[in-house]
Order: C-alpha cells, then sequence, then structure tokens
C-alpha cells in the first residue's frame, strides 16, 4: 500500500533552517510528483510547491521563493523540503503529498515550531 | 498567480441535506481543480480530481462539476462523517480558503 512517512516534530530559533523528509513506499518513487503543503493552528492549507523525483525539477510558490529547497534521493524514495531564514510565522504543520495532477496520498505531518 | 476563492466560508445544515460548495479561480484553470476534505488533526483528503472525476473509494453521493473559472462540489446527502472543511486546489498551485460545512 502507498505509505509516506515524514519525520519527526522540530522545534528551531528563529533565523535557522529546517529539512522535513518524506519517505515513499509502494509505489514507484520517480512515477509521481511531490507537493509540500503545510497548515499553521487553525488556518487553511497553503501550498509551497512541488518536485519531480525522477528529473528532480521544482516549482515553488512565490511566496517561498528563495526561502524553500525541494530535493530527493531516489535510492531511498525519499523526498526532503528545506526552509530556510525561519520566523514564528512559520510554525506550522508541513506535509508532503503524492501528485500526479492532484495530492491523493499524504503523509502524516510534520509540526515544526519557531521558537525563541 | 490565480487565486481561488471558496464561498460561502461556513455552510450550515442539517445530515441529509444537499451541500453546494463553490470555488472560482482568479482565471481559467481549465478542468484542472481538485477537491479535498479535512477533518480536525488529520491530513486532507483527496475528493475530486480535474474537476468531476471522483478519486478512489470515494462515495457517490459526492460530486464534482465545472470548467474554466466556475466549480461547484456537490454532496447530495450529507453523512454525519462529512461534516469537515472543504478546500478546492488548482494542479500543482494555491488552494482556496476552504469552506466549513458544520451541523446545524
Amino acid at each position: 500500500q502507498v505509505q509516506l512517512v515524514q519525520s519527526g516534530a522540530e522545534v528551531k530559533k528563529p533565523g535557522a533552517s529546517v529539512k522535513v523528509s518524506c519517505k515513499a513506499s509502494g509505489y514507484t518513487f520517480t512515477s509521481y510528483d511531490i507537493n509540500w503543503v503545510r497548515q499553521a493552528t487553525g488556518q487553511g492549507l497553503e501550498w509551497m510547491g512541488w518536485m519531480n523525483p525522477n528529473s528532480g525539477n521544482t516549482g515553488y510558490a512565490q511566496k517561498f521563493q528563495g526561502r524553500v529547497t525541494m530535493t530527493r534521493n531516489t535510492s531511498i524514495s525519499t523526498a526532503y523540503m528545506e526552509l530556510s531564514s525561519l520566523r514564528s510565522e512559520d510554525t506550522a504543520v508541513y506535509y508532503c503529498a503524492r501528485s500526479g495532477g492532484a495530492a491523493d496520498y499524504w503523509g502524516q505531518g510534520t509540526l515544526v515550531t519557531v521558537s525563541s | 498567480e490565480i487565486v481561488l476563492t471558496q464561498s460561502p466560508a461556513t455552510l450550515s445544515l442539517s445530515p441529509g441535506e444537499r451541500a453546494t460548495l463553490s470555488c472560482r479561480a482568479s482565471q481559467s484553470v481549465s478542468s484542472y481543480l481538485a477537491w479535498y476534505q479535512q477533518k480536525p488533526g488529520q491530513a486532507p483528503r483527496l475528493l475530486i480530481y480535474d474537476a468531476s472525476n471522483r478519486a478512489t473509494g470515494i462515495p457517490a453521493r459526492f460530486s464534482g462539476s465545472g470548467s474554466g473559472t466556475d466549480f461547484t462540489l456537490t454532496i447530495s446527502s450529507l453523512e454525519p462523517e462529512d461534516f469537515a472543511v472543504y478546500y478546492c486546489q488548482q494542479r500543482h498551485r494555491a488552494f482556496g480558503q476552504g469552506t466549513k460545512v458544520e451541523i446545524k
């Protein structure tokens, strides 16, 4: 069965970076894009960007350009999302999702807390 | 950047009633629109892709329609488990702000 398993919760100080991993299983990792989406407490879903695991091509939301990097390691079927220059407003649950056009499988979410 | 606007923000209905949710795009997205359901503490669940196609395992009471800039998600008869927040999303792009379907 398709599964996306994300890394555990993180606590970071303002100005630091965080790197969240998303390990895929149950399908061919390079056949579907990976999207990253975040959600602050009580707020809506915010799309951050996508990555094609086969080519490594990426597309980022304008809001995160210059601050987000999405990468992958195909040998271990894992995608990564790194967000730099963290501020308190980046406190949120971060999700990865498999997408063949729409996000049909989601990771369990990773809580990133930014606090001094 | 295309903006998706959902309406209403909140829909108060009783079980058994019909729910009609709207998603309007600031410019055409063709049929590249998906709908998701999210319950508290859970990841979103895909309901509809490419405007009108039900995802695997989604009950027939959920249906999607529309193309271009105007889209609708219809729940024909609300079940207790359908009370949740619903989001639309353009393929590989931003989400709408969500519609909360609450029990009246």
